[in-house]
């Protein structure tokens, strides 16, 4: 089948220490993204991606880093210069920009830090 | 102010209710969708709206372009409903960066 899968779903971490949650798609979509939710908040965008080895920074890119080396993946690393980076982080991916598309979400990862 | 405005925040229904959820934007947009959010975290693509009415079983969105609103309609609801439904907007000349709302949360009782 295909779909988006994030893994893992929780994540524990220390203060300090760089982490990376993983966003795999097989849906042959060229556009990726990283959103941040907080409770009672908007999803935020974090970095988007529309083709391989390109990305953008979203409105909320500080202390975050991400490659692009292959259509289907799109790690994103959450470095110890996030000054909060506790939060639900949810990865999707759409056809294009996925404004005008629909997109499709993966199961997300709540990152506590500790 | 937001620019995506959504009401309720918070929604309790009996099983069976008719049930409306409201988003209101302030800026001009090529296109709007409805999301929801089940309690596990996980997002689902409702519906994606530039213009009139779409209907997917239960659920109906509606948009209204020129009062800049939109409503997304349960009917015969279903504690299986319960979630947050999340409106998104695409505004004119953006390229994917889109605008959420915070959610309405819904619950559904039986």
């Amino acid at each position: 089948d295909g779909g988006i899968t994030q893994s893992p779903k929780y994540l524990f971490r220390k203060e300090g220490q760089n982490v990376t949650l993983s966003c795999e798609q097989n849906l042959n979509h060229d556009a990726m993204y990283w959103y941040r939710q907080d409770p009672g908040q908007g999803l935020r965008l974090i970095y988007y991606s529309q083709i391989v080895n390109d990305f953008q920074k979203g409105d909320i890119a500080e202390g975050y880093s991400v490659s692009r080396e292959k259509k289907e993946s799109f790690p994103l690393t959450v470095t110890s210069a996030q000054k909060n980076p506790t939060a639900f982080y949810l990865c999707a991916s759409s056809i294009w920009y996925w404004g005008s598309t629909e997109a499709f979400f993966g199961q997300g990862t709540r990152l506590t830090v500790v | 102010k937001n620019e995506v405005e959504q009401s309720p925040q918070n929604l309790t229904a009996q099983e069976g209710e008719f049930i409306t959820i409201n988003c209101s934007y302030s800026v001009g947009i090529s296109a709007l969708h409805w999301l929801q959010q089940h309690p596990g975290g996980g997002i689902v693509s409702l519906f994606m709206l530039s213009s009139g009415k779409k209907k997917h079983g239960r659920l109906i969105a509606t948009i209204n372009i020129q009062e800049k609103h939109s409503s997304l309609h349960i009917t015969a609801s279903h504690p299986r409903d319960s979630a947050v439904y999340i409106c998104a907007v695409l505004s004119g000349g953006s390229q994917g960066n889109l605008i959420f709302g915070k959610g309405t949360k819904l619950s559904v009782k039986p």
